[in-house]
């Protein structure tokens, strides 16, 4: 099976502009994680989509959100771009199933200059 | 709310030694998961191993084992034989049987092997 895969893998963009993260889980999974990762921060759950609907949302501001297609492809917007959202954005994918394993892609390296 | 500390920002060991890297979590939990991922140079996150909370035995892959004490909410990792390629950053990260796909992830290990 083919694994997580993200688009684009490297993205630079200025403050103020907003950006658009593709994630294509493991196929038959229907669940999609999303994290950032920063060296401060660390890694942190922005969000979780399972069959189309947000089942988990971390602590991060209305300027991220998401989506998920019914092909189980998922999306993560952020809005306004500040200098701090500069980071590694990782997706993983599962069956959905609380026992299951997530699977991580190779991530998207967002710069806001 | 979960937490997971990793105490030791980096380690060390020699080719083909043992070493272990050490986690604790917080919970109030009593279902739940614990994951070591591996993160070497090409950021891509890699499961090394995972244990259940209501089984007692040790999860075991192959070179890689954990020791698991539920009381003492403690999640180590024990590499043996290393090699070259084990170098990477470790993340402990602990997953609630509550709350989806969600992972608390710890603030990480560096591991060096030296030849």
């Amino acid at each position: 099976k083919a694994g997580v895969t993200q688009t684009p893998r490297y993205l630079i963009k200025t403050r103020g502009q907003q950006v658009t993260l593709s994630c294509s889980p493991i196929s038959g999974h229907r669940s999609v994680s999303w994290y950032q990762q920063t060296p401060g921060q660390g890694l942190q759950f922005l969000f979780e989509y399972f069959s189309e609907t947000q089942r988990n949302k971390g602590n991060f501001p209305g300027r991220f959100s998401g989506r998920q297609f019914s092909n189980s492809r998922s999306e993560m917007n952020v809005s306004t771009l500040e200098l701090g959202d500069s980071a590694l954005y990782l997706c993983a994918s599962s069956s959905g199933q609380v026992q299951e394993t997530q699977y991580f892609g190779p991530g998207t390296r967002l710069l806001v200059l | 709310a979960q937490t997971v500390t990793q105490s030791q920002p980096e380690m060390s060991v020699q080719e083909a030694e043992t070493v272990t890297l050490s986690c604790t979590y917080d919970t109030s939990e009593s279902d739940y998961y614990l994951f070591w991922y591996k993160q070497p140079p090409s950021r891509q996150m890699i499961l090394v191993i995972r244990q259940e909370a209501y089984k007692q035995q040790n999860a075991t892959e192959n070179r890689f084992s954990v020791n698991f004490q539920k009381a003492a909410k403690s999640f180590s990792l024990k590499i043996s034989d290393s090699q070259l390629g084990d170098a990477a950053m470790y993340f402990c990260a602990y997953r609630s049987a509550l709350s989806g796909s969600r992972l608390t992830f710890g603030e990480g290990t560096q591991l060096t092997v030296n030849p």
